[in-house]
């Protein structure tokens, strides 16, 4: 699991409620992500850091934002959750930015809006 | 527009026989090809890569090759087994801060 947890690893929740997960590496690795998978769209990326307080969008940023205040901590929040927003959820951590230097991804977060 | 296109949804293969599977992408300003493995409910692993320098890059039993004149990566699995049965996901990017950008996944059943 390259030293990521993911928590919480499942979660169920009512539409327009705020949720965080949280993503935890124990590599000191730079570079962080969140992705959502979803059946017929493969992974799509959410928001990634590249430094403590660096944050930028991915392509489905929207009703999701983040927080890096340190380097081991990745927060994705919901402000308000919506049905559309059922996925799984994972965090992804990077060691550079050289082209060979895979993502390495976390077991999960499996999110239900009700 | 998809960037990164992986046609088959799935693909059936005996174990012990070749596994391929494909990839598709359209921007020329990909430097770095990644292949992902994806059992349920564990998050992708990181398999092999190759850079767009090269034509080939070979890992064991998986080997990747790269036609870039027509856009194309392909994964070779020799010979395929039942553990290899998996998602595998396709993933690109211009190497330095771009994220990665991922195809849909291609479902591997290798059948004993």
């Amino acid at each position: 699991d390259a030293g990521i947890t993911q928590s919480p690893r499942h979660k169920v929740t009512e539409t327009g409620t705020p949720v965080t997960l949280r993503c935890h590496q124990t590599e000191n690795h730079r570079y962080m992500y969140w992705y959502r998978q979803d059946p017929g769209h493969g992974l799509r990326l959410i928001h990634y850091s590249y430094g403590v307080k660096d944050t930028d969008k991915g392509e489905v940023s929207d009703g999701y934002s983040v927080s890096r205040s340190k380097t081991e901590d990745f927060l994705l929040t919901l402000e308000s959750a919506t049905s559309s927003q059922t996925s799984v959820y994972f965090c992804a951590i990077r060691e550079s930015s050289m082209g060979n230097s895979p993502l390495h991804f976390g077991n999960g977060t499996r999110l239900t809006v009700t | 527009d998809q960037q990164v296109k992986q046609n088959s949804p799935s693909l059936s293969v005996q174990e012990g026989r070749i596994s391929i599977l494909n990839c598709d992408y359209t921007n020329s300003m990909f430097d770095y090809f990644l292949w992902y493995k994806k059992y349920p409910a564990e998050g992708p692993t990181f398999l092999i890569s190759i850079s767009s320098i090269k034509d080939k890059n070979e890992d064991g039993r998986f080997t990747v090759f790269l036609n870039k004149s027509a856009k194309h990566l392909s994964l070779h699995i020799v010979p395929s087994q039942p553990g290899d049965s998996a998602v595998y996901f396709c993933a690109a990017w211009n190497s330095g801060n771009t994220p990665l950008v991922f195809g849909k996944g291609t479902r591997l059943s290798v059948i004993a």
